[in-house]
């Protein structure tokens, strides 16, 4: 049963360090999000990605972040020069089509710690 | 910036009550509102995608209907069970991504 796929589950980097996250989606979905929840908050979404497309960054911090979805393998996010507030739990999801009337599958997450 | 509100906040039920809550959202441009059910060290799993006003949806014990004129949605558990213990999370569907809310804690008692 292959659901969304993230790894590693847990990540510890020292300030400085560049942080790789990993997210397979569901068989047959090519649709896939990113979603920050820091401590005690909510979760915000981040990027939206098809296939070799960034269709809405606008939750991205303008810095250091990026993210891509090749057109064979995973999806990554990346944070470059990692910082104590980047500490937080992220998660993806994958759809089959457009949000509007499709659910999104969401994986069980990456906790990042800075130390 | 897309106002999501969910109340209340945090639940505490006896096994066997029924209970309800609030997902409140701005009622212009609305496509879609869709429900969550996130259980402590899990992931966020679907429960509802809702799109027409006046919809309602049923999944077992759960019910949920959405007002997309006045902008709210409202989640009902019937006869509560301690497994119904999660957060319970909305959120509209806006410009190609959720806007998800703070989440309504349910906690429930045997």
């Amino acid at each position: 049963n292959a659901g969304v796929m993230q790894n590693p589950r847990h990540l510890v980097r020292r300030r400085g360090q560049e942080a790789r996250l990993r997210c397979s989606p569901m068989k047959g979905h090519s649709h896939v999000y990113w979603y920050r929840q820091l401590p005690e908050e909510g979760l915000k979404f981040m990027v939206y990605l098809q296939k070799e497309n960034i269709i809405d960054e606008s939750g991205m911090p303008k810095e250091r972040f990026s993210a891509e979805f090749p057109k064979e393998g995973p999806s990554i996010l990346r944070i470059q020069q990692v910082v104590r507030g980047d500490s937080a739990a992220y998660f993806c999801a994958s759809s089959s089509g457009r949000t509007s009337n499709q659910p999104q599958h969401f994986g069980d997450g990456t906790r990042l710690s800075i130390l | 910036i897309l106002n999501v509100e969910q109340s209340p906040q945090s639940l505490h039920v006896q096994e066997g009550d029924s209970t309800n809550f609030t997902c409140s959202f701005p009622s212009s441009n609305f496509y879609a509102l869709h429900w969550y059910r996130w259980e402590t060290a899990k992931s966020p799993e679907a429960l509802f995608v809702m799109t027409l006003n006046g919809d309602e949806k049923k999944k077992g014990r759960i019910s949920a209907t959405l007002n997309t004129k006045e902008g709210y949605s409202y989640l009902y558990i019937k006869g509560s069970q301690p497994e119904d213990s999660a957060t319970y999370l909305c959120a509209p569907y806006n410009t190609d991504k959720l806007i998800f809310g703070t989440g309504t804690r349910l906690q429930v008692f045997p």
